[in-house]
């Protein structure tokens, strides 16, 4: 199967500090990965894409500074939130697209949950 | 871009039962249509996908067909059991070449045993 990890599963920080969560494809290539908030009983909301030796490419309204998007290998996607604020509590998860995949079959960590004191 | 809607939202059955989940979608040009089932605290799975070239896929007690005419695509699973219980979401190519998902709003099912 496809596998694809997250780390931390859940992090707990203070405002103003930053905090980077991982994402990782364990058994397949991913060119490209997705990244998304999920607050509590609603739906998954697509923050960026992030490509593999390129730069991501950030939803309308989701602040590229703010949470920064690093692809540097194949197997593995970074998101930094910076300065992290209460607001920014949420859930957060990734996705990845089997770079040989024909379709859009994309497979999901099992999210990060983060908490802004 | 692409629009999908879901319903219901939430939807409670007798153990044994049947669930049917519906999702329409605007881009006639759309291909591909997962289904994922979210529990608390994790991430979404993949339990099943249809492509637009058949009308119905199965696997074992999960069911989706597709009627491209009225854009639509719907999840039947049968025989449920309380561990279905969870929150499922469809979804849709975003129709931008990206490989982005679009997703429903989801429906919370409840299996009562």
């Amino acid at each position: 199967g496809a596998v694809v990890s997250q780390h931390p599963s859940w992090v707990i920080c203070k405002s103003g500090t930053s905090v980077k969560i991982e994402c990782r494809s364990l058994d397949f290539q991913a060119t490209t990965m997705f990244w998304y908030r999920q607050f509590p009983k609603q739906s998954l909301m697509l923050m960026a894409t992030s490509n593999e030796g390129s730069k991501a490419t950030y939803e309308q309204g989701v602040e590229k500074d703010k949470f920064l998007i690093n692809h540097a290998s194949l197997t593995l996607s970074t998101l930094t939130v910076t300065s992290a604020h209460p607001e920014d509590s949420s859930f957060y998860i990734c996705s990845a697209r089997r770079t040989s995949a024909v379709t859009g079959e994309l497979f999901f960590g099992e999210g990060s949950r983060l908490t802004v004191l | 871009g692409e629009n999908v809607e879901q319903h219901p939202s939430t939807l409670s059955v007798q153990e044994g039962d049947s669930a049917v989940i519906k999702c329409t979608y605007s881009d006639s040009a759309s291909n591909y249509f997962p289904w994922y089932k979210q529990e608390l605290g994790k991430g979404p799975q993949l339990i099943i996908d249809i492509r637009s070239n058949v009308g119905e896929k199965k696997d074992q007690r999960i069911a989706v067909t597709l009627n491209k005419t009225a854009k639509h695509f719907s999840l039947h699973i049968t025989e449920t059991q309380p561990e279905d219980s969870a929150v499922y979401f469809c979804a849709s190519p975003a129709g931008d070449s990206s490989y982005k998902l679009i997703f429903g709003s989801g429906t919370r099912l409840l299996v009562r045993p």
